[in-house]
């Protein structure tokens, strides 16, 4: 168990509907990253916010938005979704210094039907 | 474009025998790579390499860096069937952010 929780796990929804990830990082871990992982793409970066500040952006979509609020829980945010979009979602911490391995949770399977 | 590639894609072996995995990458501002194993949910930490030739070991598992050649490896001696998995291999490549860059990943068989 990394101690990062993430829900729901599994999620299936419509093409054009909005979902919302949630993330729970390890206890004392400022920075939380999220992740999408497809077949053809594999891990790809999609967002870092460390302490409810945004630190560092990948692809991300313009139809994706993400937060982390005071309490450092974060959420993703995907709006009109396109069949595309099915995919893992992983959320991971971080102490959040840059010499600090990234812990994951066990991710969201989203399916757009 | 940063990049990080691994080899082979994928692997099958038999109980017993010793397997090496392959990472190379190019990513500006290098800071660290880092080993996963992938199961059927989250990539677990296996471990995170800054400096050259300095082997981390656990158990039977052992990796090295080398940053002259932009390159790790990942060894797994006398392994089991509990060792297949998808081991990822990623690089830190800025000094501002954790940002990750992914390889492929390389899918491990074992054979009992």
């Amino acid at each position: 168990d990394s101690g990062v929780t993430q829900t729901p796990k599994h999620l299936i929804t419509a093409t054009g509907q909005r979902v919302t990830l949630r993330c729970s990082p390890r206890s004392g871990d400022l920075s939380v990253y999220w992740y999408q992982q497809s077949l053809d793409q594999g891990l790809q970066f999609l967002i870092q916010y460390y302490n409810g500040e945004e630190r560092a952006k990948g692809n991300i979509l313009e139809r994706f938005s993400a937060q982390q609020f005071p309490d450092l829980h974060s959420e993703l945010n995907l709006s009109s979704l396109e069949l595309g979009d099915s995919a893992l979602y992983f959320c991971a911490s971080s102490g959040g210094g840059s010499g600090q391995p990234q812990h994951f949770g066990d991710g969201t399977r989203l399916s757009i039907l | 474009e940063d990049k990080v590639v691994q080899s082979p894609l994928s692997l099958v072996v038999h109980e017993g025998d010793t397997v090496t995995l392959n990472c190379s990458y190019e990513v500006t501002n290098f800071r660290s790579l880092l080993w996963y194993k992938q199961e059927k949910k989250a990539p677990t930490f296996l471990f995170m390499l800054t400096s050259s030739g300095i082997e981390k070991k656990s158990g039977r598992l052992s990796s090295i860096l080398d940053k002259k050649e932009l390159f790790s490896i990942l060894n797994i001696t006398a392994t089991q069937t509990g060792d297949s998995a998808i081991y990822l291999c990623a690089a830190h490549g800025s000094s501002n952010t954790g940002k990750l860059i992914f390889g492929q990943g390389t899918t491990l068989q074992v054979k009992p």
